[in-house]
């Protein structure tokens, strides 16, 4: 059964830093990409992050880019995302997900981590 | 960036009824489009990926349609677990970009 549990969500004040972990088990993590996804309260979706299934290319949203990084430890089955220079629009659940490409479909999602940006 | 516009926002039906979900793209996207339920609470799940190609274990009810930039999602008969969020997403093109949503809510 494929699983995915994110962690690190969390109240921080604007400027401040978080990293968000993804867990990942149930497939062999190696052979996917792997993104972030976020939801603002009672909002829509909005692609954040990937990364391909070896590591070496990531892409981020305009956004989020020079303040978030994806990255992940292919030993651990874990994907990250830290976010630096966090701002009150940042404040949402963050979702990871098994994807089927760098730059393709959503095939799995995880349960969400909430981060709130706010003094 | 491409933007996908979803019709109606909110579509409101009884059990048994036939769905019909539009997703419009500002630009063609080929075939490459996913479609995605999000229940309240709960993370989206995988229904149609390519257009057309029901994701594994999403039943029968659930279809897809369409290619360059207008997309249907049709539900044949509304299941009380049906009503949920819909979400298209296009994989064409980098940003990934999502629709804004269809409500479909018990009449």
């Amino acid at each position: 059964e494929v699983q995915l549990v994110e962690s690190g969500g969390d109240l921080v004040q604007p400027g401040g830093s978080l990293r968000l972990s993804c867990a990942a088990s149930g497939f062999t993590f190696t052979n996917y990409a792997m993104s972030w996804v976020r939801q603002a309260p009672g909002k829509g979706l909005e692609w954040v992050s990937s990364i391909n299934a070896g590591g070496g290319s990531t892409y981020v949203a305009d956004s989020v880019k020079g303040r978030f990084t994806i990255s992940r430890v292919n030993s651990r089955d874990t994907v990250y995302l830290q976010m630096n220079s966090l701002r009150g629009e940042d404040t949402a659940i963050y979702y990871c997900a098994k994807a089927i490409s760098s730059s393709g479909y959503n095939l799995y999602w995880g349960q969400g981590t909430l981060v709130t940006v706010s003094s | 960036e491409i933007v996908l516009t979803q019709s109606p926002a909110t579509l409101s039906l009884s059990p048994g009824e036939r769905a019909t979900l539009s997703c419009r793209a500002s630009q063609s996207v080929s075939s490459y489009l996913a479609w995605y339920q999000q229940k309240p609470g709960q993370a989206p799940r995988l229904l149609i990926y390519d257009a057309s190609n029901r994701a594994t274990g999403i039943p029968a009810r659930f279809s897809g349609s369409g290619s360059g930039a207008d997309f249907t999602l049709t539900i044949s008969s509304l299941e009380p677990e049906d009503f949920a969020v819909y979400y298209c997403q296009q994989h064409s093109n980098r940003p990934l970009t999502f629709g804004g949503g269809t409500k479909v809510e018990i009449k």
